[in-house]
């Protein structure tokens, strides 16, 4: 079965531009969240999406959004970017939320530049 | 304070050794614990969950204390393999976002 996929892998992009991150749960994972990965840092997190609704939101400014599709699958949206805004982010899928339903099964992340 | 600190280490051991990392996490009403494990740019993968009465998959024990707020792990005869980053984590039940620590960096050496 296939995991967690995000695309792209990597991305550069310059400062005030705005980027379109993908991601397609597990099959069957209804729950999509996204965290941000600087280096030396633990991942934050950014949202967390379930059957389509936004289930949490992390402390980050109103330039990113996300969205669940019907097939579960996600975007995560940043605009006016900033050299700050360069990590790793990550998309993780789990069941539902809550309990044991909330065990998030990460993908390989985008890589995201900005300069 | 953050919502879960670990000792960065790095933890640098030679193979066949026991190691223990802790953590201690700040929100009492915190329900469900877990250490991931991280690879140099990999993403992190779930190494184990933990549980109040502790529990222990091989060589790899994690231990819970509620009333201290305190999570460990306990890694045994260690391979070079466990060479990684472990992260410490914990959520709310509500399941609205996974709070990571730092994480503690381990590397085996032969």
């Amino acid at each position: 079965d296939a995991g967690v996929t995000q695309s792209p892998t990597h991305l550069i992009k310059t400062r005030g531009q705005h980027v379109t991150l993908r991601c397609s749960p597990i099959s069957g994972h209804k729950s999509v969240s996204w965290y941000q990965q600087v280096l030396g840092q633990g991942p934050q997190f950014i949202f967390q999406y379930y059957e389509k609704e936004e289930r949490g939101r992390g402390n980050f400014p109103d330039r990113f959004s996300a969205r669940q599709f019907p097939n579960y699958s996600s975007e995560l949206n940043v605009n006016a970017l900033l050299l700050g805004d360069s990590a790793l982010y990550l998309c993780a899928s789990s069941l539902g939320v809550g309990g044991i339903g909330n065990i998030q099964y990460f993908g390989a992340g985008t890589r995201l530049s900005v300069l | 304070r953050k919502e879960v600190e670990q000792d960065p280490g790095p933890f640098n051991v030679p193979e066949g050794a026991t190691v223990a990392f802790n953590c201690t996490y700040s929100n009492s009403a915190s329900q469900s614990f877990f250490w991931y494990r991280q690879d140099c740019r990999k993403e992190p993968k779930l190494l184990m969950s933990v549980y109040s009465s502790g529990n222990e998959d091989g060589r790899f024990t994690a231990q819970l204390n509620r009333a201290s707020q305190y999570i460990s792990l306990l890694i045994r005869d260690s391979k070079l393999s466990d060479s990684a980053t472990y992260l410490c984590v914990v959520n709310r039940n509500s399941g609205y976002a996974l709070n990571f620590g730092k994480g503690t960096s381990l590397l085996v050496t032969p």
